[in-house]
């Protein structure tokens, strides 16, 4: 069974300061993995995938498939980053995608 | 392009009654999912619809029961209400499972 795991519930970090957010998966094909964001009052949306390999608002994520890892990262963390973040997995045999339970992201200025 | 909408936004019922959520996909896209989501448990799913099949199921009891119809639109059901089941239920549609889901803003349900 596939399963993705986000070992911090809050990550508290400086303005100006690197972040990271950890998204580790477990599945045994091969995984499309995905991070959403939810700011404050606005829907659940796409941040990124893997297969686009691009940057979006500053965040990259590589998909690590020895540490079957996939975690979020910027450089230097902004205030409006602040909001809730979930890695997300599809797993093309089960046709299926699971989210983890989510990383609230706080900037502090 | 219209975004997903869920019916109705608010919701409060007591225990024991039943309820119904409603959600309307982007015009395109086949495939509704929905999650639960709470403060302590995150984003849990639900079930999934593909042209009107349950294509996947979540592990929640099986008071929670959902089904779509021929334009894809899609209800989800719960009976028996019970105090946990308070939570904000999202709706998500995609042209696909493995593609991107856009989300609905959601039906905040509160069981008293």
């Amino acid at each position: 069974a596939q399963r993705v795991t986000q070992p911090e519930k809050l990550l508290s970090v400086f303005k100006g300061a690197p972040v990271e957010l950890k998204c580790n998966y477990s599945y045994s094909g091969s995984p499309e993995l995905f991070w959403y964001v939810q700011y404050s009052r606005q829907r659940l949306q796409l941040l990124l995938r893997h297969i686009s390999r691009e940057s979006i608002k500053g965040f990259t994520a590589d998909l690590n498939k020895g540490e079957t890892s996939f975690h979020l990262k910027k450089p230097f963390a902004q205030e409006e980053d602040s909001a809730m973040y979930y890695c997300a997995l599809y797993s093309g045999g089960y046709q299926k995608v699971t989210f983890g339970t989510g990383t609230k992201l706080q900037v502090i200025p | 392009k219209a975004g997903v909408t869920q019916t109705p936004r608010y919701l409060i019922k007591t225990r024991g009654q039943q309820v119904t959520l409603s959600c309307s996909p982007i015009s395109g896209h086949r495939s509704v999912s929905w999650y639960q989501q709470t403060p302590g448990q995150g984003l849990q799913f639900l079930f999934e619809y593909f042209s009107e099949t349950q294509r996947n199921k979540g592990n929640f009891p099986g008071r929670f029961s959902g089904r779509q119809f021929s334009n894809s639109r899609s209800e989800m059901n719960v009976s028996t209400l019970e105090l946990g089941d308070s939570a904000l239920y999202l709706c998500a549609s995609s042209q696909g499972t493995g593609n991107e889901q856009y989300f609905g803003p959601g039906t905040r349900l509160t069981v008293t």
